[in-house]
């Protein structure tokens, strides 16, 4: 088994602010990803990386920067936060560089965001 | 364009009685899809996934869904539930060739005793 870890669990900013999220896997996952949850709007993909160095855009990825340095971690930026932002920011990983479509992605217990 | 709806946004069910679950995809092609749970506080879990065979498939904790190509449905379904049901369940596609998925909206299980 292998374990998904989010830091910070909670992140306050202030309007404007740079803020940085992260994620480590230890599965040895090729794949992963971030997504923001919303309520009532389910989870949206900001951007995905299938190995290190790469970097995918999701249908969310405007205002989000990220950053795979190392297979194991998996950053993202969110690079002006909005007022009054209030999301949850969940990490997932998944084996295999892609095309196996029953692969499981696992999911992190999520970063939760809110910006005063 | 892909994208899966869940026309439930909440759903109370009594300890003991059935529960299901809608799911509606729109996809071209065949679909592989997935069923996830997220309990309070945590992130999502996998409960089950389809990719093309048997219709019925048999997830954890006595759960199993039903696909439907020609309603495009995927639905949720439990006999009997439990107090430990009560969570958010998203129904979910595989998309970029497997890369990616695209989730519902969720539907929230309230369970009273």
């Amino acid at each position: 088994g292998g374990i998904i870890t989010q830091t910070p669990k909670f992140l306050i900013g202030q309007e404007g602010q740079k803020l940085t999220l992260k994620c480590q896997q230890n599965f040895n996952h090729d794949t992963m990803y971030w997504y923001r949850q919303d309520s009532g709007k389910g989870l949206r993909l900001i951007y995905y990386s299938i190995t290190e160095n790469d970097l995918q855009k999701g249908d969310l990825s405007e205002g989000y920067d990220a950053s795979r340095e190392k297979k194991s971690s998996f950053s993202l930026t969110v690079t002006s936060a909005q007022k009054n932002e209030m999301a949850v920011f969940l990490c997932a990983s998944r084996s295999g560089l892609g095309g196996r479509y029953q692969d499981t992605q696992y999911f992190g217990p999520g970063t939760r965001l809110l910006v005063l | 364009a892909q994208s899966v709806t869940q026309p439930d946004a909440r759903v109370t069910v009594s300890e003991g009685a059935s529960l299901q679950l809608r799911c509606k995809y729109s996809y071209f092609g065949t679909p592989y899809l997935f069923w996830y749970v997220q309990y309070p506080r945590q992130g999502l879990q996998l409960l089950l996934k389809y990719y093309p065979g048997d219709p019925v498939v048999q997830g954890v904790n006595g759960f199993e869904a039903e696909f439907s190509k020609s309603n495009s449905s995927f639905h949720l379904r439990k006999a009997s539930v439990h107090w430990s049901d009560w969570a958010v369940y998203f129904c979910a596609v595989s998309i970029k060739g497997g890369r990616a998925l695209i989730f519902g909206t969720g539907t929230t299980v309230s369970v009273s005793p």
